[in-house]
């Protein structure tokens, strides 16, 4: 059963910890991306990876931080100097260069206070 | 630039047809997408169209691209509650590092 898995869900922190959202895909797909939504704005690129080892920065990366070591993995790090982190976090990923369709994660819904 | 505009919020009545539209401003890019958006969850692609075609069909769903305006659009046909959701509209970058980016997303209400 091949997927794109978020985890967990639901994530709760306190206002000045760092905090780490899973992404795992076993779809064999090359390029990753992390997308952070919010109310009225859409989905807004946080992230992107074409392919191991590597990432760029995408629209609103400021406070964020990846690593991208592994194909399958794509953690994505909330850090205490991002400023609104309160969001729905969404991961995905996409074949290749070749490949049109982007699969998306289920989500995370991150609430810090 | 890369910006895809939509507008926020379409009602229609259980039955008839549904029409999005969305402009873009790359004129590179080489697909263009719509998702759909059910509260809570994560997108689902709807449908796509590739940029040297001017019209997709797939059952309920006609997407229409009219390149020179950079101007897309999504007709539901024979709407249903069920299609009640938020659609994104986004564009798939063409160059070396190929990014997609989506729309602000027009919220669908289908009135029964």
């Amino acid at each position: 059963d091949g997927g794109i898995t978020q985890s967990p869900k639901y994530l709760f922190r306190k206002e000045g910890q760092n905090v780490t959202l899973s992404c795992e895909q076993n779809l064999n797909h090359d390029a990753m991306y992390w997308y952070r939504q919010d109310p009225g704005q859409g989905l807004r690129l946080i992230y992107y990876s074409q392919i191991v080892n590597d990432f760029q920065k995408g629209d609103i990366a400021e406070g964020y931080s990846v690593s991208r070591e592994k194909k399958e993995s794509f953690p994505l790090t909330v850090t205490s100097a991002q400023k609104n982190p309160t969001a729905f976090y969404l991961c995905a990923s996409r074949e290749g260069r070749d490949s049109y369709e982007q699969y998306f994660g289920p989500g995370t819904r991150l609430t810090v206070t | 630039g890369e910006d895809v505009e939509q507008s926020l919020f379409l009602s229609v009545r259980e039955g008839d047809s549904s029409v999005i539209n969305c402009t873009y401003t790359d004129s590179s890019s080489t697909y263009l997408y719509w998702y759909k958006q059910e509260p809570g969850a994560g997108l689902q692609l709807l449908t796509y169209i590739f940029s040297n075609m001017d019209m997709k069909q797939d059952q309920r769903l006609t997407v229409l691209l009219n390149k020179k305006d950079k101007h897309l659009s999504l007709r539901i046909a024979d709407t249903q509650t069920g299609d009640s959701a938020i659609y994104f509209c986004a564009q798939l970058h063409s160059g070396g590092y190929q990014k997609v980016t989506f729309g602000i997303g027009t919220k669908l209400q289908v009135i029964p």
